[in-house]
């Protein structure tokens, strides 16, 4: 089992819409918790941290569930800049970040 | 503020050839990772550093792989001998230690072993 495993997507949705992606993580130690952003053939690109009460970034909403080992990310009246893969990230002691194979969204027009 | 700074951007060359990437971590960073992405594997750490000692580097897929890092200011991953199944986008990235803090990420060398 992966560490770090996250919907498969492709996930193709209208301008407008809301988005949810999923992840979950199998080591119950793990202190820290990401979601990046990676555009193709860039380099990724930190998104949100994730804290345990949720957090809110303008239309963007992480969830952490620490019982389930479970994050997710929300992203209310998509753009089609938001168009990337989205990967989730958990970190362990000493600072070693695990990713997650990441999950492709297309926002169309 | 400068952030993670690699170089090359790119590089092709033919198998056999010694190959050596460069990175200059975000001044104050503390820890320094090497990722390399493919389609197939996605994003893998190699090894990573922490105040210039190497702290693990369980991902470094053989001995043909070496890094080092000599100062708080500079890494290279080495691959010698060089072999076509290298070919990946290799990642630096750097970050400061304290309470997990999150990684900023140098714009990659995209490398191609003919």
């Amino acid at each position: 089992r992966k560490e770090v495993e996250q919907d498969p997507g492709p996930f193709n949705v209208p301008e407008g819409a809301t988005v949810a992606f999923n992840c979950t993580y199998s080591n119950s130690a793990s202190q820290s918790f990401f979601w990046y952003r990676q555009d193709c053939r860039k380099e990724p690109k930190l998104l949100m941290s994730v804290y345990s009460s949720g957090n809110e970034d303008g239309r963007f909403t992480a969830q952490l569930n620490r019982a389930s080992q479970y994050i997710s990310l929300l992203i209310r009246d998509s753009k089609l800049s938001d168009s990337a893969t989205y990967l989730c990230v958990v970190s362990n002691q000493g600072g070693k970040l695990i990713f997650g194979q990441g999950t492709e969204l297309s926002v169309k027009p | 503020d400068a952030g993670v700074i690699q170089s090359p951007r790119h590089e092709v060359t033919e198998m056999g050839q010694e190959v050596t990437l460069r990175c200059k971590p975000i001044s104050g960073h503390n820890s320094l990772f090497w990722y390399r992405q493919t389609m197939m594997r996605g994003l893998e750490l190699l090894i990573y550093f922490n105040n210039n000692v190497p702290i693990d580097d369980s991902g470094m897929p053989e001995d043909r792989f070496s890094a080092k890092m000599p100062n708080a200011s500079f890494s290279t991953l080495k691959i010698q001998p060089s072999e076509p199944r290298d070919s990946a986008v290799y990642f630096c990235a750097s970050s400061y230690n304290r309470g997990n803090q999150p990684q900023h990420f140098g714009d990659g060398t995209r490398l191609s072993i003919l």
